[in-house]
Order: structure tokens, then sequence, then C-alpha cells
């Protein structure tokens, strides 16, 4: 099962924040959280990924929460073309050397004019 | 463009044939994946190859079986497919260090098994 909940659907103005909010309470210590969005019927799309800091980069910014139970993704200045699913996900490690990535619902973000 | 392509893009198949899907990375990843999107439902992961060794097959049914004869392809090969096998088939790869350790994706396969 997904390590992570969402809200089903979310709605933002072009040019607005979008923020997009995750929980995931039963993260371990040395587990990343990463988010992904999908275009309908396109591969998912890697956004950006953290640990403890916050982070940013060119798409979005990742806002984690000192417990590390939650996060925020923000798309600054959300437009038309970032309406998809977001998911929010915890990086699972593996003995080995391998990692899995345990999709989850996600949140739909419709961006509107 | 991630570096991951995946062909055929879209594939009808009866319930009797034999098909094969191909992902190939040209990312220097040593890890690569196979998911399955069925409608309305999240991505499954369903086979993980690390350094061309398979190291996970999560349940997935033997008419489904992955080959991957070097760290830059992957292939699935379909025989006897059910209808309920209908979905988007998606192909990841991921490197093994720093921001390389995150998992890339293909376009995907749509799949339909009439």
């Amino acid at each position: 099962d997904a390590k992570t909940t969402q809200p089903p659907s979310m709605d933002c103005a072009e040019g607005r924040a979008a923020n997009l909010p995750c929980n995931h309470s039963t993260i371990s210590g040395n587990e990343y959280v990463y988010w992904y969005r999908q275009i309908h019927s396109q591969g998912p799309q890697y956004i950006i990924h953290g640990l403890k800091n916050n982070e940013t980069n060119e798409m979005a910014s990742l806002i984690i929460t000192e417990d590390r139970k939650s996060s925020t993704l923000i798309l600054p200045h959300a437009t038309l073309r970032d309406t998809a699913v977001y998911y929010c996900i915890v990086r699972v490690m593996f003995s080995g050397g391998y990692n899995k990535l345990i999709f989850g619902a996600g949140t739909r973000l419709a961006v509107h004019p | 463009e991630t570096g991951v392509t995946q062909t055929p893009r879209h594939l009808v198949m009866g319930m009797t044939n034999k098909k094969s899907l191909k992902c190939e990375q040209h990312l220097g990843h040593n890890a690569m994946y196979w998911y399955k999107q069925s409608a309305k439902k999240p991505l499954e992961l369903m086979f993980v190859y690390n350094f061309k060794e398979q190291t996970e097959n999560n349940s997935v049914p033997s008419r489904f079986s992955p080959e991957c004869p070097n760290s830059s392809h992957l292939f699935l090969h379909l025989h006897t497919l059910q209808p309920e096998d209908s979905a988007l088939y998606l192909c990841a790869s991921r490197g093994t260090s720093g921001r390389a350790d995150t998992q890339y994706f293909g376009p995907g396969t749509r799949l339909t098994v009439l």
C-alpha cells in the first residue's frame, strides 16, 4: 500500500500558486519523498524529491515539515499545462541497492483560466 | 523527453497472439522497471531488473515474461493475454547515485486485448 495520502482533486487559477499537500506520517528516517506528475495517458514525469530540507528546482518547490510527516509541493505560477495528476510517493529502499516507488491515487489538479 | 523510449506506443492484440513490448534507455542507468496502469487504478509495479538481474516479480502472471538482455534494453513478452490485461504499460529506468537515483519513465505502450 502507498505510504502517503493526498486529496483526490484540487483547482487552481492560472497564474496563481498551486499548493499540493501530502501526508506521510509513517515515513522512516532514511526514506525520501518524491513527487511525479502524469498528464493524461503519458508516462509519469519526475518533478522533485527531498529528504529533510526544503528543495527548489526549475519546476517546483518542496516544503517538508520538520517532523517529516507531511510535505507540500508548490507550483509557483500554475499554467494550463500543469493540469495533471500529481503523485506524492515515499521511496522505499530494499537490500541489494534497488528502490521502489509505490504509487497511490494522487491529486488531480485542474488549472483553469 | 526523458531518454526512455517505448515501442510500440499502441498495440491491439487478440488473446491468442504473441507480442513483445520494447523499452530502451539512453541514460546509462543500471536498473529498469515495468509498471502496469489499468483504468482508474494506481500504477502497479510488475518487474524490477537491477544490473540485468531480476530482483522483483510482483506476483505477475506467467503470461507476462520479461527479458533484460543488457542494461539499456528491457522487453515484456506477452502471450495468451486476457481482456483485463488491457492497460498502459510503462517502463522506467534508474541510475544508482545522486540525482541519478531517480526513476525516469517512458511514454508507455497502450495495450488493448480483444
